[in-house]
């Protein structure tokens, strides 16, 4: 089992809908869970951070972390054409030398 | 937000040639840099974690000496692959923490390079 799932997609929505993103993981240690956003050929940028469980919305963004059941989602509502990208979630437990371990990313188109 | 520039953004070279790729911080320190490669559609897996004035860390299956990483000061690291081969083609990415901030939410990353090697 990889330590990080992702579901595959891609994922192809209308312009307004409300986006589901979701990442499973086996490693009980990792406390930080973040979600990217990658375009094509670029660098991901941080999307949204969260540590532990619970919600967290920023804008059109909401990041749910539930630990019990090792699963964390990213929501977009009232998507718009500008958020097709790759989104890879990414997890990391602590300690300054903790590294990053990312989910495969889903391609998400979203149609005007 | 910060900037990480990473040059070239797409190199094609030879194959047996060797490449350098470059990671700057542009407005931050950073003790701790990380480099990354990615295949089409695959998610981004690390190559090494670079440490200024220090060693590189490699991944387990990472060659050392194919993938030479300097991180000579602390807004600079150098990737070299050396003696590329076809199978080096990638994208490659580097990321760099600044050292003043939360370990993951001050993880800025580059724009990446596109290798090809013929």
């Amino acid at each position: 089992q990889k330590e990080v799932e992702q579901d595959p997609g891609p994922l192809s929505v209308p312009e307004g809908a409300i986006v589901s993103l979701n990442c499973t993981y086996s490693n009980s240690a990792f406390q930080y869970f973040m979600w990217y956003r990658q375009y094509s050929r670029k660098g991901p940028e941080l999307l949204m951070y969260t540590y532990s469980s619970g919600n967290k919305e920023d804008g059109r963004f909401t990041a749910q972390v539930d630990k019990s059941s090792k699963y964390i989602s990213l929501f977009i509502r009232d998507s718009q054409p500008s958020d097709s990208a790759t989104y890879l979630c990414a997890m990391s437990s602590t300690g300054a030398n903790s590294k990053l371990t990312f989910g495969k990313g889903i391609t998400l188109s979203v149609r005007p | 937000g910060a900037v990480v520039s990473q040059h070239p953004s797409r190199v094609i070279c030879k194959s047996g040639t060797s490449v350098k790729i470059e990671c700057r911080s542009l407005d931050f320190q950073a003790t701790t840099m990380f480099w990354y490669r990615q295949f089409p559609k695959q998610s981004l897996m690390l190559m090494a974690t670079s440490n200024e004035g220090s060693k590189a860390t490699y991944e387990q299956g990472v060659e050392k000496d194919k993938f030479l990483i300097n991180h000579a000061s602390l807004t600079l690291s150098t990737l070299t692959v050396t003696s590329a081969h076809p199978e080096d083609s990638s994208f490659y990415i580097c990321s760099a923490r600044d050292q003043q901030g939360d370990i993951n939410e001050k993880l800025f990353f580059g724009s990446g390079t596109q290798l090809s090697v013929l």
